[in-house]
């Protein structure tokens, strides 16, 4: 078990370019989270997927966010003309669905600043 | 929907003393209640559930939480902290019986180890 793992761990990008990051979830998790941490607050949830679908997805998360997890392994999320507010931390999380309500495992995150 | 407030941003202890860091929610059903623990620079990290049954949670790290229904809280405690324990604590949410998986978090309370 080698955890969740995100990368880049960091990424600084001008305003209006596109990013993508990648997160890898441990191997046999099926549900897979993106969250977004700003300074001083606690993780704001996005979206999330069971195997390959997409099952719900945040307000926060605008048109030119875009999840995908085409395999139903890792996943990416890009974001599209950045602007400053989009600085953030991005985290992912994995879980393993179970009869008992399951724990999300949290990969160390990727620190994005828009410039 | 659920909410959570860590009504304390700061809380400085000396080493060895006790601390209390406290949670309260607003949820108009039933909820697991959750407290992770985030390093610098790092993920999350699972520090104990409240899922059901006895309202005393044990954790990793010497932690325990007391779910309170009748006051809605679940404060984290810790008999005797140590240097090492200085990191950024969230209280989470999430609602039983919900079709979604997300977690509500609240806005952190940083815990200071003094020596």
């Amino acid at each position: 078990d080698t955890g969740v793992s995100q990368d880049p761990r960091h990424k600084i990008t001008k305003r209006g370019q596109n990013v993508t990051f990648r997160c890898d979830p441990i191997s046999e998790h099926n549900r897979l989270y993106w969250y977004r941490q700003t300074l001083g607050q606690g993780p704001e949830f996005l979206t999330y997927f069971q195997n390959e679908a997409q099952l719900e997805k945040s307000r926060l998360l605008s048109d030119r966010f875009s999840a995908e997890r085409p395999k139903g392994s890792f996943s990416t999320l890009e974001i599209q003309r950045t602007e400053q507010g989009d600085s953030a931390m991005y985290l992912c999380a994995s879980s393993l669905s179970s009869g008992d309500v399951e724990t999300q495992y949290f990969g160390p995150g990727t620190r994005l600043l828009v410039l | 929907a659920q909410s959570v407030t860590q009504l304390d941003s700061q809380v400085p202890v000396f080493e060895e003393a006790p601390v209390e860091l406290r949670c309260n929610y607003s949820s108009s059903v039933s909820v697991y209640l959750f407290w992770y623990v985030q390093y610098p620079n790092q993920g999350l990290q699972l520090l104990l559930k409240y899922l059901s049954g006895s309202t005393l949670v044990k954790g990793i790290n010497g932690f325990e939480a007391e779910f309170n229904k009748s006051q809605t809280s679940f404060h984290l405690r810790k008999p005797s902290v140590h240097i090492s324990d200085t990191a950024e604590y969230f209280c989470a949410v999430r609602g039983s019986g919900d079709s979604s998986y997300k977690l509500i978090f609240g806005s952190g309370t940083r815990l200071l180890v003094r020596p």
